[in-house]
Parts: structure tokens; C-alpha cells; sequence
């Protein structure tokens, strides 16, 4: 199984930049997701192909990256952007990483 | 608007089943294959498997071999989960997620989950 790799948590003040990482096992080429799951609620995709924009996502986020890492990025970052994020890979059947949960300061 | 409804809450006892539905509306149903992803309390997500709704063919991870069956009612738009022999640790919540062929294969749209709860 490819094994995603995501740093457990982080915290930022509201307006700041803030990136969230995602490592995998082995090349994924560009087949990188990205979804945030606010408390109580289902999974929305934010990301998809590492660096698309969902349709309705507002254009703070943004992906990057190809192969092996991979990067969300939220610029400036808003209160509403507490959540946890998950990226997810599907080259090699599919798995996700353990997500990143973005508390605000 | 493409929406996925998923069926409400169930409250099994070990070794009962249970089936959870996920209707679909706003897109063609067989044009789209639905993923299964289950979250146990406090954890991450783990995907279950998918079915091929225009053929009606269930892809199963590994974890999820034997007492997970996905099956559809393509007449109703709608896809199924059922888990037989119900364990403790099968208490989840369990989402339904269209499949994206044309973007990557990626998930673009999720049900609002279904809670199992299994307590004897």
C-alpha cells in the first residue's frame, strides 16, 4: 500500500499563510487530493490532480507538488478554516494520510 | 445540484447486519461509480472499496474482504453497504463518495454519512 504521510497538527492566526504537507511512500505522479472535514460533517473536496481548484472553493487554497510530496496551502487563512485535512491518493488503489487538523490562535 | 443522501442512523447488536443506502440525484447514476469510506469515532478515513454502477461489479480493499457487500438499485439511483456479522469495531461512520473518473479517480462528492452504532 502506498503510505501517506501528514504532520498530525497545526495552529495559525488568522490572515497568516499556512501549508499543510502530505509525503507518500512512492510516486503517485500528479493522482494527489485534498478534502477538509470540518467536526461533524462529511468530507468536501478542496483539491484534485495536486494543483485544481474545485469549482466553489474559494482561491485561498491552493496544491502543488508531484511524485512524492505534496503541499496545501492556505493564503490568507480564515476562522472558517478549522478543519482537518486529508489528502489522498489514487495511483495505486487508494488511501488517504491521517489528515492534519488546523486549529486557529 | 449533485447530492448523495445517505439513510440515518442504526443501532445493530454484534453478529446482526446492517445496511446503509446512498442515494444519488443530480448527475446520471451509472455514469459515475460509487466509492465506500469508513470513519471510526475520532479517526481518519479509510477507504472500504467501490462499485462499478454501470456494471454492477464491487472492488473490495483488503480490510474489508468477506462481510462487506456492495450492491446497487440502479432503477433508484441508489448504492448499498451492507456489513454482515456486525463487530464492535465495525462502529463507524460510513460515507458513500461519487467517483470522479474524468479528474483522477477522485472523490467529489460525499453523503452526509451514516452512523453504525454496535452495542450488545
Amino acid at each position: 500500500d502506498t503510505v501517506l504521510t501528514q504532520s498530525p497538527a497545526l495552529a495559525v492566526s488568522p490572515g497568516e499563510r499556512v501549508t499543510i504537507s502530505c509525503r507518500a511512500s512512492e510516486s503517485v505522479s500528479t493522482l494527489m487530493h485534498w478534502y477538509q472535514q470540518k467536526p461533524g460533517q462529511q468530507p468536501t473536496l478542496l483539491i484534485y490532480l495536486a494543483s485544481n481548484l474545485e469549482s466553489g472553493v474559494p482561491a485561498r487554497f491552493s496544491g502543488s507538488g508531484s511524485g512524492t510530496d505534496f503541499t496545501l496551502t492556505i493564503d490568507p487563512v480564515e476562522a472558517d478554516d478549522t478543519a482537518t485535512y486529508y489528502c489522498q491518493q489514487s495511483w495505486n488503489d487508494y488511501t488517504f494520510g491521517a489528515g492534519t487538523k488546523l486549529e486557529l490562535k | 445540484q449533485i447530492q448523495l443522501v445517505q439513510s440515518g442512523p442504526e443501532l445493530k447488536k454484534p453478529g446482526e447486519s446492517v445496511k446503509i443506502s446512498c442515494k444519488a440525484s443530480g448527475y446520471t447514476f451509472t455514469n459515475y461509480g460509487m466509492y465506500w469510506v469508513k470513519q471510526a469515532p475520532g479517526q481518519g478515513l479509510q477507504y472500504m472499496g467501490w462499485i462499478n454502477t454501470e456494471t454492477g461489479k464491487p472492488t473490495y480493499a483488503d480490510d474489508f474482504k468477506g462481510r462487506f457487500v456492495f450492491f446497487l438499485e440502479t432503477s433508484a439511483s441508489t448504492a448499498y453497504l451492507q456489513i454482515n456479522n456486525l463487530k464492535n469495531e465495525d462502529m463507524a461512520t460510513y460515507f458513500c463518495a461519487r467517483a470522479g473518473y474524468y479528474r483522477g479517480y477522485v472523490m467529489d462528492a460525499w453523503g452526509q454519512g451514516a452512523s453504525v452504532t454496535v452495542s450488545s
